[in-house]
């Protein structure tokens, strides 16, 4: 079955204790991307990837970093999060500029 | 800077009728604009996707159409059904591997 998956689903941790979501696809997709949903202020884009080893900022980068080291694998690292960081964490994949298609979403609540 | 709107943030209406979604951009150079629904706690499912050069794009009981001159898309939904309750976001590209969403509009369709 063709899914974006993301682990852990749900995490609660304290202020700046590093934390990875991972992310993964069997698609074969080139484009893979980071969002955060809160809100009041839909989904915004924090990183994106067009291809292994090519990453690129969205329009909220700060705080986070990615890395893509093989086709299908795209972590979100937090090395120091705050609890403004608390929020619905998102990943999708694409043949870009196809259709996207999304994780399940990984709800993260930092005290 | 592209922004993406979505008026009525939320919309009843009663089972069996037609209705319309709206999605509004202010940069017309847009690449494709996406349709999603999103179930609540859970992540986003495409609708349909729109090329630029393309005007509309039909699937089962929805028909989303493109006006990039006008900077607007809509999203029409036949016969409407309880089962179509949800959140549904438009998402454009700009061509920069960038995706903006709009902040949605929460449907509620009585029984």
């Amino acid at each position: 079955e063709a899914q974006v998956t993301q682990n852990p689903r749900y995490l609660i941790t304290v202020t700046g204790k590093k934390l990875t979501v991972t992310c993964s696809q069997n698609m074969n997709h080139e484009y893979m991307s980071w969002y955060r949903q809160d809100p009041g202020l839909g989904l915004r884009q924090i990183y994106y990837s067009m291809n292994v080893e090519v990453t690129d900022k969205g329009d909220v980068p700060e705080g986070y970093k990615v890395s893509r080291k093989e086709k299908r694998n795209f972590p979100l690292i937090l090395e120091s999060p705050s609890p403004n960081q608390t929020s619905l964490y998102f990943c999708a994949s694409s043949l870009y500029p196809d259709t996207q298609y999304f994780g399940p979403g990984t709800r993260l609540t930092v005290l | 800077k592209q922004e993406v709107t979505q008026i009525p943030a939320a919309l009843s209406v009663p089972e069996g009728e037609n209705l319309v979604l709206n999605c509004s951009f202010t940069d017309s150079a847009i690449y494709n604009l996406q349709w999603f629904r999103q179930d609540p706690g859970k992540g986003l499912t495409s609708l349909l996707l729109i090329q630029s050069s393309q005007r509309e794009q039909t699937s089962g009981r929805l028909n989303a159409s493109l006006d990039k001159s006008s900077g607007r898309s809509t999203l029409y939904i036949a016969a409407s059904q309880p089962g179509d309750s949800a959140t549904y976001l438009c998402a454009v590209s700009a061509g920069t591997y960038k995706y903006i969403f709009g902040t949605g509009t929460r449907l509620k369709v009585l029984a």
